[in-house]
């Protein structure tokens, strides 16, 4: 149990354009989910945390006009990394929490690429 | 002072040996103390939660717990190469909202 799903796993866009990454809760209902990046050799670093029906809130030095987070319902999140540049290249994870826990489960995570 | 803090390591230890990893934690009213583990490339993976005082054992790992000290440890026995990886503590901080915070990692070598 407890299984998060991304996708995709992997993306390489042109820099300008816009990529938008999925992550599912599969087996249960995650009222909170949280949006990660890691640079290589470096410690994950919490971008956002979102609520199902609300509004996300970002980390400092996030920008939420370029980091769009969705979290229509109880299984799925949505980052759209808009406008990317290559700097923006990184490996983005997602985790999910179940309701009645604090433990957090985490997505295999997707490597953007920007050209 | 951070809110969970780890050394980074590496922590090089032969195979077979106790592989012994360290946490310690700010918020003296914290409840859930979790161990993650993060290969190279992937993503972080629970392997362990220990919420009470004391020693919590599943196979070949420990959780240890000193809420007076502040303090939850990793003990790995028999450690194998595959057990190299980055340990993550994460413990939930009523600060952040009781949501889990990340220690940095401690980077964990073993070598045959």
């Amino acid at each position: 149990g407890a299984v998060v799903s991304q996708h995709p796993s992997r993306v390489i866009c042109k820099s300008g354009t816009s990529v938008k990454i999925e992550c599912r809760s599969l087996d249960f209902q995650a009222t909170t989910m949280f949006w990660y990046r890691q640079f290589p050799k470096q410690s994950l670093m919490l971008m956002a945390t979102s609520n199902e029906g609300s509004k996300a809130t970002y980390e400092q030095g996030v920008e939420k006009d370029k980091f769009l987070i969705n979290h229509a319902s109880l299984t799925l999140s949505t980052l759209t990394v808009t406008s990317a540049h290559p700097e923006d290249s990184s490996f983005y994870i997602c985790s999910a929490r179940p309701q009645t826990a604090y433990e957090q489960y985490f997505g295999p995570g997707t490597r953007l690429t920007v050209t | 002072q951070k809110e969970v803090e780890q050394n980074s390591g590496p922590l090089s230890v032969p195979e077979g040996a106790i592989a012994s990893l360290n946490c310690t934690y700010s918020d003296r009213v914290s409840q859930s103390f979790f161990w993650y583990r993060q290969y190279s490339g992937k993503s972080p993976e629970l392997i362990m939660s220990i919420y009470s005082n004391g020693d919590k054992e599943d196979g070949r790992f420990t959780a240890q717990l000193n809420k007076a000290s502040q303090y939850v440890s990793l003990l790995i026995r028999d450690s194998q190469p595959s057990d190299s990886a980055t340990y993550l503590c994460a413990v939930n901080i009523r600060n952040a909202g009781n949501m889990l915070t990340f220690g940095g990692g401690t980077r964990l070598m073993v070598k045959p």
